[in-house]
């Protein structure tokens, strides 16, 4: 079995940019989240996924980021315009119901 | 809101050292608990978790994990470590019908050959 695959796998862009990062869950995973470690602090949460509809998106930073989970499947989440504050590793996770979480290797996003 | 505190952020020992972590958690209600591990270079896994039934949890690699329903913490413990030990170990926390995990800020576990 496959498991949790993102990509890519490291980013480097200059503020003002925009990136979208890609998250492709374990195959018949209904439930997809996304979660950021900012250096030195704790894993956040930022939003849960329910097949394509947002179940919970109470810990997105702001509206410069957008994601989404068209038919069900992999993911994107996209920042525009990337700020210096949204540099950290952004980690995608799936599960079949509300039990051990599966994670991918994370993306590593630094914005100069 | 929900918190979690883990109580070392690095921790430093010698094979076959006894190891506890400690894990205290903010919440008054129902909670599953976890602890995951990173291995260097590797994803994140989950090493056991509490959801109900007996507080003595047993994990992979010797781990297990007390759960102290009075104490509100979920402490994590090895009784000899090894060098393939050495990773970065976090506790996290989901309550009632809320999926998403509340982490500690981790723990840096070095092992001394």
């Amino acid at each position: 079995e496959a498991g949790v695959t993102q990509f890519p796998s490291h980013s480097v862009i200059e503020k003002g940019q925009t990136v979208t990062l890609r998250c492709d869950p374990i195959s018949g995973h209904d439930n997809l989240y996304w979660y950021r470690r900012v250096m030195g602090k704790e894993i956040k949460f930022l939003l849960h996924f329910v097949k394509e509809s947002k179940q919970d998106e109470s810990g997105m930073p702001n509206n410069r980021f957008l994601a989404e989970r068209t038919g069900g499947t992999y993911s994107t989440l996209k920042v525009q315009p990337a700020e210096l504050e949204d540099s950290g590793v952004y980690f995608c996770a799936s599960s079949q119901w509300n039990n051990e979480q599966f994670f991918g290797p994370g993306t590593r996003l630094t914005v100069l | 809101a929900q918190s979690v505190s883990q109580h070392n952020h690095h921790v430093i020992l010698s094979e076959a050292a006894s190891l506890e972590l400690g894990c205290n958690y903010s919440y008054g209600g129902t909670v599953n608990l976890f602890w995951y591990v990173q291995y260097p270079g590797q994803h994140l896994q989950l090493l056991l978790k509490y959801f109900s039934g007996d507080p003595l949890v047993k994990g992979i690699k010797g781990f297990e994990a007390e759960f102290i329903k009075s104490k509100f913490s979920f402490n994590l413990r090895k009784p000899s470590v090894q060098w393939s030990d050495t990773a970065e170990y976090f506790c996290a926390v989901n309550a009632g019908s809320n999926y998403q995990l509340i982490w500690g800020a981790g723990t840096k576990l070095i092992i001394k050959p």
